[in-house]
């Protein structure tokens, strides 16, 4: 089972950014997942999670509105978007497999994570 | 949205037990998950609902839950175990995952 980011790097505040988590080893389909950050010294950060079939999304209070979460089960490539970059995203963001055949409650733990891809927002 | 709270330092000399709470109300009718992320590396689950470990995790790492804390003990601490810890649940009544803010484990 493996997860691997892409898509970070440097961007300028007020700039969009797409990532992007590309999925192997096991039946991407069947799994919903999240998006989880953590900014530099601090702890982690829940943004969003995707039902396996891409029908249900739910945001964390800190990024609803400005994020976008989505999935191409083709493709085995979960995505999220982030609009009006700030600062304050900068960080490490990292895709987790959530729970299976999941729509609407997802108890199951995150498990596993990719490796994470780094952001950093210059003002 | 619902609230835990950890401790945010423990300390333990090797081969003695750290014990890592997780607080929040009824916490015990939740499923608590428990994550070990080490500097520089991705977190990694060393237990889920609330007790279990999944393969490949030492038999050192157990949890419990019940009423308003769940625990995470590890058991003959090692320098290896010297991380930080973080709990995890969904909530239902926001539709969030929640994070606990974290311990961070020295050992001594």
């Amino acid at each position: 089972m493996r997860l691997e980011e892409s898509g970070g790097g440097v961007v300028q505040s007020g700039r969009s950014l797409r990532l992007s988590c590309a999925a192997s080893g096991f039946s991407f389909k069947t799994y919903s997942f999240h998006w989880v950050r953590q900014a530099p010294g601090r702890g982690l950060e829940w943004l969003a999670v995707i039902s396996y079939r891409g029908n249900y999304q739910y945001y964390g209070d800190s990024v609803k509105g400005r994020i976008t979460i989505s999935r191409d089960n083709s493709g085995d490539r979960l995505f999220l978007e982030i609009h009006s970059l700030r600062p304050d995203d900068s960080g490490v963001y990292y895709c987790a497999r959530g729970s299976p055949l999941a729509d609407r409650v997802f108890v199951r733990a995150l498990d596993p994570w990719g490796q994470g891809v780094h952001v950093s927002v210059s003002s | 949205s619902y609230v835990v709270t950890q401790t945010p330092s423990v300390s333990v000399a090797p081969g003695q037990t750290a014990k890592i709470t997780c607080g929040g109300d009824d916490i015990g009718d939740r499923s608590v998950h428990w994550f070990q992320q080490r500097p520089g590396q991705a977190p990694i689950l060393v237990i889920h609902d609330d007790k279990d470990r999944p393969s490949g995790i030492p038999e050192r790492f157990s949890g419990s839950n019940s009423a308003n804390t769940a625990t995470l003990t590890i058991s003959g601490v090692e320098a290896a175990d010297e991380a930080d810890y973080y709990c995890q649940l969904w909530d239902d009544n926001s539709d969030h995952v929640v994070f606990g803010g974290g311990t961070k484990l020295t050992v001594l």
